[in-house]
C-alpha cells in the first residue's frame, strides 16, 4: 500500500479568492499522478494526468504542477466560484492501480 | 453520451444479507475496477478485470466477490454483509492499464443495518 496525502483535508475560501492544495506521493517507481474532481452526487471527474518531472497543465482557471523527483503535485485555482465546490482528490500510480488520497473538501463561499 | 452507470445508487441491506452492486459502461474499455470508499477515507481498489481475467487486491476481504459476464458489465457482490462493509462503493473503467485516465461512475452508498 503505498501512501499519498493531501492536505488541507479541508478548505473555505470567498468567492474570487485563488487557493491550492498539495498531494505527495512516493518518489519511486512513479508512472503517473492523476487528479480527479468529485462534486457530491455526481461521478469524480479526471481533471489531469501527469507524467513528466515539471509538467505543468492548465483547464480553465485550474493548473497543476507535478515534481516527480520530491513527489508532490501543486493544484491551483485562480478566481474560485461556487461551481469549484467539490472534493479534490489526487491519485499515484505506480503501474496499472491507483492509489488515493483523501481528497481536499473545497468550498466556495458567494 | 458514453458513460459509467451504476446501480443502485443507494442500497440498504441486513447484516449477514447478501447484496449485489451493478457497474455498466459503454465505453467499451477493456478494464474495469471496484473501488470502496469509508468515510473520510481514500479510495481503496478491491479488485480490477482486464476483460475477464480477475485480478484481487491482496487485502481485499473473501466476503467480497465480483463477475464480469461480459465487457460491458461488471457486478461485486457483499456475501454477506457486516457493519463495517457500509462505504461508497464506486466503478470505473480504463482503456487500457499502464497509469490512464480512469471514468467512474456515481457510487452506489450501501448501508448495513
Amino acid at each position: 500500500i503505498l501512501n499519498v496525502e493531501q492536505s488541507p483535508q479541508s478548505l473555505h475560501v470567498q468567492e474570487g479568492d485563488s487557493t491550492n492544495f498539495t498531494c505527495s506521493f512516493p518518489s519511486s517507481n512513479f508512472y503517473a499522478l492523476h487528479w480527479y474532481r468529485w462534486e457530491t452526487a455526481k461521478s469524480p471527474e479526471a481533471l489531469f494526468v501527469m507524467t513528466l518531472n515539471g509538467d505543468e497543465k492548465k483547464k480553465g482557471r485550474i493548473s497543476a504542477t507535478l515534481n516527480t523527483k520530491e513527489g508532490y503535485s501543486y493544484l491551483y485555482i485562480k478566481g474560485s466560484q461556487p461551481e469549484d465546490s467539490a472534493t479534490y482528490l489526487c491519485a499515484f500510480t505506480g503501474a496499472n492501480n491507483l492509489f488515493f488520497g483523501t481528497g481536499t473538501r473545497l468550498t466556495v463561499i458567494p | 453520451d458514453a458513460m459509467v452507470i451504476q446501480n443502485p445508487r443507494y442500497q440498504v441491506t441486513q447484516f449477514g444479507k447478501p447484496v449485489t452492486l451493478s457497474c455498466s459502461q459503454t465505453l467499451n474499455h477493456n478494464v474495469m475496477y471496484w473501488y470502496q470508499q469509508k468515510s473520510s477515507q481514500a479510495p481503496k481498489l478491491l479488485f480490477h478485470y482486464y476483460d475477464k481475467d480477475f485480478n484481487n487486491e491482496a487485502d481485499t476481504p473473501d466476503n467480497f466477490q465480483s463477475r464480469r459476464p461480459n465487457t460491458s458489465f461488471c457486478f461485486l457482490d457483499i456475501r454477506s454483509p457486516g457493519l463495517g462493509d457500509a462505504a461508497m462503493y464506486l466503478c470505473a473503467t480504463s482503456k487500457d492499464f499502464g497509469g490512464l485516465e480512469q471514468f467512474f461512475g456515481p457510487g452506489t452508498r450501501l448501508t448495513v443495518l
